[in-house]
């Protein structure tokens, strides 16, 4: 089955700087790459996903870059702001009916104001 | 917007009996899945689920877990026997179709078994 891993387990960085979190998966099966914010105590929310055949997608201070070849993907986030303070996890999923996803263990991202 | 919601909120039940988790998926969405998060711990995918029976499960979807749509709107997750590990939070997720992956996840049930 599917394996993703996600990198850093955590990370710290002062408001206005780059943030970057990187995952790998294993199925070369899959093709579609969600990333979800989720904050304390509430549901994972979409913010921004990529399909195998596209390289990168951008959405304001937001994006992420998919290398099909080395299987791996990785989300930006520029211009960092307190409230982008949250877990991130990526997630694999390959085209079949049942969509099935598989998550990485999550990054836990700290902006310091 | 619309929105998955699930009830109830919260569950605190006792090792062994059995717990009823309730969703309601997005109206025009076909495909319906469950997912739990342990403390802490990542998403976990349970189970899919379209037209009307189970599309693909994972290996923690055992005989105990059982899901159900009784009528046209209402997406259920029956664990049979539940034990001390089943305290988690249990995501209900829908999509619209199987060409359009994003899936909109439930606000979660908590689940504490004593």
């Amino acid at each position: 089955g599917e394996n993703v891993e996600q990198h850093p387990s955590t990370l710290s960085v002062q408001e206005g700087d780059s943030a970057v979190i990187k995952c790998t998966y294993s199925d070369s099966a899959s093709n579609y790459f969600p990333w979800y914010k989720q904050e304390l105590g509430k549901r994972p929310q979409l913010i921004i996903d990529i399909r195998s055949n596209v390289g990168e997608k951008k959405d304001q201070r937001i994006a992420v870059t998919l290398n099909k070849t080395a299987k791996h993907f990785s989300l930006h986030i520029t211009e960092t702001q307190p409230e982008d303070s949250a877990v991130y996890f990526c997630a694999a999923s390959p085209n079949t009916n049942a969509g099935k996803s598989t998550f990485g263990d999550g990054t836990t991202l700290t902006v310091k104001p | 917007e619309p929105e998955v919601t699930q009830t109830p909120s919260h569950q605190v039940t006792q090792m062994g009996q059995e717990v009823i988790l309730r969703c309601v998926p997005i109206s025009n969405h076909l495909y319906f899945y469950w997912y739990r998060q342990i403390l802490g711990q990542k998403v976990e995918f349970l189970v899919s689920f379209y037209n009307n029976e189970i599309s693909e499960k994972s290996e923690i979807f055992d005989d105990q877990f059982s899901v159900e749509r009784p009528d046209g709107s209402n997406f259920t997750l029956k664990i049979r026997s539940t034990k001390l590990e089943d305290s988690a939070m249990y995501f209900c997720a829908s999509s619209e179709n199987h060409d359009q992956e994003t899936q909109y996840f439930g606000p979660g049930t908590r689940l504490l078994v004593l």
